[in-house]
Protein backbone atom coordinates (compact mmCIF):
# COMPACT_ATOMS: atom_id res chain seq x y z
CA UNK A 1 0.00 0.00 0.00
CA UNK A 2 0.94 3.71 -0.14
CA UNK A 3 2.44 5.58 2.80
CA UNK A 4 1.04 9.00 3.84
CA UNK A 5 3.48 11.46 4.22
CA UNK A 6 6.47 9.62 2.73
CA UNK A 7 9.61 11.62 1.94
CA UNK A 8 12.43 10.45 -0.63
CA UNK A 9 15.54 9.00 0.59
CA UNK A 10 17.73 11.33 -0.91
CA UNK A 11 21.61 10.86 -2.25
CA UNK A 12 23.23 13.80 -2.72
CA UNK A 13 27.17 13.84 -4.59
CA UNK A 14 29.29 16.14 -5.73
CA UNK A 15 29.38 16.81 -9.50
CA UNK A 16 31.84 14.66 -10.93
CA UNK A 17 31.82 11.84 -8.65
CA UNK A 18 30.13 8.88 -9.35
CA UNK A 19 26.38 8.04 -8.13
CA UNK A 20 25.09 4.48 -7.12
CA UNK A 21 20.95 4.17 -6.23
CA UNK A 22 19.65 1.19 -4.87
CA UNK A 23 16.54 -0.68 -5.42
CA UNK A 24 15.01 -3.61 -3.80
CA UNK A 25 12.48 -5.30 -5.62
CA UNK A 26 9.29 -7.15 -4.25
CA UNK A 27 8.66 -9.96 -6.55
CA UNK A 28 10.81 -13.14 -7.36
CA UNK A 29 8.71 -13.79 -10.50
CA UNK A 30 9.86 -10.56 -11.82
CA UNK A 31 12.53 -10.82 -15.52
CA UNK A 32 12.90 -7.73 -16.56
CA UNK A 33 13.13 -4.53 -14.47
CA UNK A 34 13.62 -0.70 -15.77
CA UNK A 35 15.87 2.06 -14.29
CA UNK A 36 13.54 5.85 -14.84
CA UNK A 37 14.69 9.29 -14.36
CA UNK A 38 11.80 11.71 -12.97
CA UNK A 39 12.64 15.12 -13.65
CA UNK A 40 9.78 17.82 -11.41
CA UNK A 41 6.65 18.63 -13.22
CA UNK A 42 7.85 15.79 -16.03
CA UNK A 43 6.57 11.98 -16.80
CA UNK A 44 9.67 9.40 -16.24
CA UNK A 45 12.31 9.25 -18.46
CA UNK A 46 13.83 5.64 -19.31
CA UNK A 47 16.93 5.24 -18.77
CA UNK A 48 18.76 1.48 -19.06
CA UNK A 49 16.90 -2.10 -18.68
CA UNK A 50 17.86 -5.54 -18.03
CA UNK A 51 16.51 -8.76 -18.06
CA UNK A 52 16.86 -11.33 -15.83
CA UNK A 53 19.33 -13.52 -17.83
CA UNK A 54 21.90 -10.90 -17.05
CA UNK A 55 23.67 -9.27 -14.20
CA UNK A 56 25.06 -6.37 -15.64
CA UNK A 57 24.07 -3.86 -18.23
CA UNK A 58 25.78 -0.95 -19.43
CA UNK A 59 24.80 2.48 -21.02
CA UNK A 60 26.22 5.96 -21.94
CA UNK A 61 27.61 6.97 -18.27
CA UNK A 62 25.16 4.42 -16.52
CA UNK A 63 25.46 0.81 -15.67
CA UNK A 64 22.62 -1.38 -13.99
CA UNK A 65 23.44 -4.17 -12.05
CA UNK A 66 20.75 -6.69 -10.89
CA UNK A 67 21.11 -9.56 -8.29
CA UNK A 68 18.84 -11.98 -8.64
CA UNK A 69 19.99 -13.69 -5.13
CA UNK A 70 18.43 -10.59 -3.25
CA UNK A 71 16.21 -9.02 -5.30
CA UNK A 72 18.46 -6.28 -5.23
CA UNK A 73 18.98 -3.50 -8.55
CA UNK A 74 21.36 -0.86 -8.55
CA UNK A 75 21.99 2.08 -10.65
CA UNK A 76 25.37 3.40 -11.31
CA UNK A 77 25.37 6.94 -12.87
CA UNK A 78 29.45 8.16 -13.51
CA UNK A 79 31.08 11.26 -13.49
CA UNK A 80 27.55 12.94 -12.23
CA UNK A 81 26.37 16.26 -13.61
CA UNK A 82 23.76 19.10 -12.51
CA UNK A 83 21.55 17.48 -15.14
CA UNK A 84 20.96 14.24 -13.49
CA UNK A 85 19.55 15.63 -10.05
CA UNK A 86 16.29 13.89 -10.27
CA UNK A 87 14.00 11.48 -8.79
CA UNK A 88 14.87 7.82 -9.46
CA UNK A 89 12.55 4.97 -9.87
CA UNK A 90 13.28 1.45 -10.55
CA UNK A 91 10.22 -0.72 -11.91
CA UNK A 92 9.54 -4.62 -12.50
CA UNK A 93 7.17 -6.63 -14.11
CA UNK A 94 6.38 -8.69 -11.67
CA UNK A 95 4.63 -12.12 -13.14
CA UNK A 96 3.00 -10.03 -15.81
CA UNK A 97 4.06 -9.43 -19.33
CA UNK A 98 1.98 -5.58 -19.51
CA UNK A 99 2.54 -4.36 -16.08
CA UNK A 100 5.07 -2.26 -14.58
CA UNK A 101 5.35 -2.04 -11.05
CA UNK A 102 7.40 0.83 -9.71
CA UNK A 103 9.65 1.03 -6.49
CA UNK A 104 9.73 3.61 -4.17
CA UNK A 105 12.09 6.23 -5.65
CA UNK A 106 15.18 8.03 -4.73
CA UNK A 107 15.91 12.04 -5.30
CA UNK A 108 19.34 12.83 -6.36
CA UNK A 109 20.85 16.19 -6.14
CA UNK A 110 24.51 17.15 -7.25
CA UNK A 111 26.26 19.39 -5.40
CA UNK A 112 28.03 22.20 -8.04
CA UNK B 1 7.33 12.92 -33.80
CA UNK B 2 5.29 9.68 -32.19
CA UNK B 3 4.81 10.10 -28.73
CA UNK B 4 2.05 10.14 -26.02
CA UNK B 5 0.05 13.24 -25.23
CA UNK B 6 -1.56 14.17 -22.15
CA UNK B 7 -4.00 17.39 -21.97
CA UNK B 8 -3.88 19.30 -20.14
CA UNK B 9 -0.83 19.26 -18.46
CA UNK B 10 -2.87 21.08 -15.39
CA UNK B 11 -6.16 20.72 -14.65
CA UNK B 12 -8.48 22.13 -11.01
CA UNK B 13 -11.48 20.82 -10.43
CA UNK B 14 -13.82 21.41 -7.57
CA UNK B 15 -14.37 18.76 -5.05
CA UNK B 16 -17.12 16.28 -6.16
CA UNK B 17 -17.40 17.51 -9.66
CA UNK B 18 -16.76 14.96 -12.17
CA UNK B 19 -13.27 15.79 -14.62
CA UNK B 20 -12.39 14.00 -17.79
CA UNK B 21 -8.51 13.53 -18.20
CA UNK B 22 -6.96 12.72 -22.05
CA UNK B 23 -4.73 10.53 -23.47
CA UNK B 24 -3.79 10.18 -27.03
CA UNK B 25 -0.95 8.59 -28.99
CA UNK B 26 0.50 8.22 -32.24
CA UNK B 27 2.57 5.13 -32.13
CA UNK B 28 -0.28 2.77 -32.81
CA UNK B 29 0.32 1.29 -29.19
CA UNK B 30 -2.18 -1.98 -28.36
CA UNK B 31 -1.62 -1.23 -25.01
CA UNK B 32 -2.43 2.68 -22.91
CA UNK B 33 -2.07 2.79 -18.66
CA UNK B 34 -3.49 5.14 -16.48
CA UNK B 35 -1.06 5.69 -13.47
CA UNK B 36 -1.59 7.91 -10.66
CA UNK B 37 1.40 9.38 -9.15
CA UNK B 38 1.48 11.28 -5.51
CA UNK B 39 3.79 13.32 -4.46
CA UNK B 40 7.21 11.98 -3.50
CA UNK B 41 5.65 8.44 -4.51
CA UNK B 42 6.07 6.32 -7.14
CA UNK B 43 3.42 5.78 -10.00
CA UNK B 44 0.91 3.75 -9.43
CA UNK B 45 -1.03 1.31 -11.76
CA UNK B 46 -5.06 1.98 -12.05
CA UNK B 47 -5.60 0.37 -14.99
CA UNK B 48 -4.85 -0.77 -18.70
CA UNK B 49 -6.12 -1.39 -22.10
CA UNK B 50 -5.10 -4.17 -24.25
CA UNK B 51 -7.04 -3.14 -27.33
CA UNK B 52 -10.75 -2.68 -26.35
CA UNK B 53 -9.88 -5.31 -22.95
CA UNK B 54 -10.35 -3.36 -19.66
CA UNK B 55 -7.94 -4.31 -17.20
CA UNK B 56 -8.52 -2.52 -13.64
CA UNK B 57 -6.00 -2.95 -10.60
CA UNK B 58 -7.49 -4.38 -7.42
CA UNK B 59 -7.67 -1.85 -5.61
CA UNK B 60 -8.10 0.63 -7.76
CA UNK B 61 -11.04 3.08 -6.31
CA UNK B 62 -14.30 3.03 -8.01
CA UNK B 63 -14.63 6.43 -8.54
CA UNK B 64 -12.03 5.78 -11.29
CA UNK B 65 -13.18 5.22 -14.67
CA UNK B 66 -11.72 4.82 -18.14
CA UNK B 67 -12.75 4.63 -21.64
CA UNK B 68 -10.46 3.64 -25.05
CA UNK B 69 -13.28 4.53 -27.59
CA UNK B 70 -10.19 3.94 -30.33
CA UNK B 71 -6.69 2.95 -30.39
CA UNK B 72 -5.57 6.53 -30.28
CA UNK B 73 -7.59 7.96 -27.21
CA UNK B 74 -7.78 6.55 -23.86
CA UNK B 75 -9.90 9.21 -21.01
CA UNK B 76 -9.14 8.69 -17.29
CA UNK B 77 -12.76 9.45 -15.69
CA UNK B 78 -12.82 10.62 -11.86
CA UNK B 79 -16.69 10.50 -11.18
CA UNK B 80 -16.54 12.33 -8.04
CA UNK B 81 -13.16 13.58 -6.88
CA UNK B 82 -11.69 14.17 -3.59
CA UNK B 83 -9.34 16.20 -2.18
CA UNK B 84 -6.99 12.87 -2.11
CA UNK B 85 -7.14 12.24 -5.57
CA UNK B 86 -4.98 15.10 -6.06
CA UNK B 87 -2.13 13.92 -7.81
CA UNK B 88 -0.35 13.66 -11.11
CA UNK B 89 -2.06 11.22 -13.92
CA UNK B 90 0.47 9.54 -16.24
CA UNK B 91 -0.73 8.02 -19.28
CA UNK B 92 1.86 5.10 -20.89
CA UNK B 93 1.68 3.10 -23.97
CA UNK B 94 3.09 -0.19 -25.07
CA UNK B 95 3.15 -2.61 -27.97
CA UNK B 96 1.66 -6.03 -27.52
CA UNK B 97 5.47 -7.19 -26.46
CA UNK B 98 4.23 -5.41 -23.30
CA UNK B 99 6.69 -3.98 -20.81
CA UNK B 100 9.90 -3.79 -23.57
CA UNK B 101 7.81 -1.02 -24.94
CA UNK B 102 6.44 1.71 -22.23
CA UNK B 103 6.56 4.87 -23.14
CA UNK B 104 5.02 7.60 -21.05
CA UNK B 105 3.31 10.91 -21.38
CA UNK B 106 3.95 14.13 -19.84
CA UNK B 107 1.31 13.69 -17.03
CA UNK B 108 -1.89 15.31 -16.01
CA UNK B 109 -1.44 17.36 -12.70
CA UNK B 110 -4.57 17.52 -11.16
CA UNK B 111 -5.52 19.86 -8.54
CA UNK B 112 -8.61 19.53 -6.00
CA UNK B 113 -10.68 22.25 -4.56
Amino acid sequence: GESVGLHLPTLSVQEGDNSIINCAYSNSASDYFIWYKQESGKGPQFIIDIRSNMDKRQGQRVTVLLNKTVKHLSLQIAATQPGDSAVYFCAENGDSSYKLIFGSGTRLLVRP
Amino acid sequence: DAMVIQNPRYQVTQFGKPVTLSCSQTLNHNVMYWYQQKSSQAPKLLFHYYDKDFNNEADTPDNFQSRRPNTSFCFLDIRSPGLGDAAMYLCATSTSLGVYGYTFGSGTRLTVV
